[in-house]
């Protein structure tokens, strides 16, 4: 099946610092995305990328899909409280799958 | 906009009971799907459509059923529940099966005991 490996399974890390994490994969995807989700709610997107080698930033974020088409990563600079959460990365063809996730705890 | 809508909130249900989970969407949205999410497992794929009329199966579709006959509505059952059904699920819908982002209602909280 189409199954997505995200690491790191989780992080601790002091605000400021910049996180990296991501996403593999033994198939091919069309399309990247990355979520974020907070407690009692459905994820949100984060960014989407649809192009093997594109690289894109929102905000403090940026992210790339791999140019095998079989990974993604996503950066977060100078972490704030805030970011505090689960990312999940997805790809996309004609459904979506999901990694299991990276549990972000901020330290202030 | 509601965007997409999830009822109930939560829910209680006795192994063997049946039920149904809502999910409505108001953006006319071609793509609707449900996940359900487990601790450390991330959200994995029930059934989705691709449209009005068609369902598909995704990883995980024993002991569901979907149906489509609206754009709107996706509901899901649960003919009858087992405690390994005990989980969050997810709706979520975008404007094709293609590259399109998914959105995702705020999840139902369901516990068979």
């Amino acid at each position: 099946g189409q199954q997505l490996n995200q690491s790191p399974q989780s992080m601790f890390i002091q605000e400021g610092e910049d996180v990296s994490m991501n996403c593999t994969s033994s198939s091919i995807f069309n399309t990247w995305l990355w979520y974020k989700q907070e407690p009692g709610e459905g994820p949100v997107l984060l960014i989407a990328l649809y192009k093997a080698g594109e690289l894109t930033s929102n905000g403090r974020l940026t992210a790339q899909f791999g140019i095998t088409r079989k990974d993604s990563f996503l950066n977060i600079s100078a972490s704030i409280p805030s970011d505090v959460g689960i990312y999940f990365c997805a790809g996309r063809n004609n459904d979506m799958r999901f990694g299991a996730g990276t549990r972000l705890t901020v330290k202030p | 906009n509601a965007g997409v809508t999830q009822t109930p909130k939560f829910q209680v249900l006795k192994t063997g009971q049946s039920m149904t989970l809502q999910c409505a969407q108001d953006m006319n949205h071609e793509y609707m799907s449900w996940y359900r999410q487990d601790p450390g497992m991330g959200l994995r794929l029930i059934h989705y459509s691709v449209g009005a009329g068609i369902t598909d199966q995704g990883e995980v579709p024993n002991g569901y059923n979907v149906s489509r006959s609206t754009t709107e509505d996706f509901p899901l059952r649960l003919l009858s529940a087992a405690p390994s059904q005990t989980s969050v699920y997810f709706c979520a819908s975008s404007y094709s099966g293609g590259g399109s982002p998914l959105h995702f209602g705020n999840g139902t909280r369901l516990t068979v005991t």
